[in-house]
């Protein structure tokens, strides 16, 4: 099993709607990302976990906020979102020992902010 | 400057062209290279990757990097319609953060 499965594919939220997005992965590796992608342009980072710990937060705002309940599952909570927040949302896994692969994506949400 | 620069494009070739997509770093702490292939409007997908410099192949697929001079570069032999995507290269240290670049358009005309 070499995926990384994201839910929902599509998402439109009002502004002052509270949604998660999911992510969950058994390749048993233990570094989570959630990345952002506007059209056109590359993933931008905005959360790491290392073994279900916070590691990396790129200055996120807090109407982000990423939980990793288990080391297969992450999430991300959105609340109060902008429509500039509109986005594909993608999350990815790597294992975080030394291994002969690098990080997998899932195929992303597509989150619309009306 | 950013991290990993790379031209954007696009790059249109014919169908059996061989095609080179490039990049160069300037972070000295960055030990892995990664090139992922994104088809529009779904992830990406990891092609190749390579730990410190020398050459990698997979069928079509040859990347290279030269620490020396910061340079990674993927090969596409025989290329196909279906190859057309965003080509993505990304570097990481010894870190989590995997740093990308702006991504490559490649359209491979029939």
């Amino acid at each position: 099993d070499t995926e990384v499965t994201q839910t929902p594919k599509h998402l439109v939220m009002g502004m002052t709607n509270k949604k998660s997005l999911k992510c969950e992965q058994h390749m048993g590796h233990r570094a989570m990302y959630w990345y952002k992608q506007k059209a056109k342009k590359p993933p931008e980072l905005m959360f790491v976990y290392s073994y279900e710990k916070l590691s990396i937060n790129e200055s996120v705002p807090s109407r982000f906020s990423p939980e990793c309940p288990n080391s297969s599952l992450l999430n991300l909570h959105l609340h109060a979102l902008q429509p500039e927040d509109s986005a594909l949302y993608l999350c990815a896994s790597r294992p975080v020992l030394r291994g002969n692969t690098e990080a997998f994506f899932g195929q992303g949400t597509r989150l619309t902010v009306v | 400057q950013k991290e990993v620069e790379q031209d954007p494009g696009p790059l249109s070739v014919p169908e059996g062209a061989i095609v080179s997509l490039n990049c160069t770093y300037s972070n000295s702490a960055f030990q892995y290279f990664m090139w992922y292939r994104q088809y529009s409007r779904k992830g990406p997908e990891l092609l190749m990757y390579t730990y410190s410099s020398g050459n990698k192949e997979d069928g079509r697929f040859t990347a290279q990097v030269d620490k020396s001079s910061k340079y990674i570069s993927l090969f596409i032999r025989d290329s196909q319609p279906s190859d057309s995507a965003t080509y993505l290269c990304a570097s990481r240290g010894n870190g989590n953060k995997l740093v990308f670049g702006a991504g490559t358009i490649l359209r491979v005309k029939s």
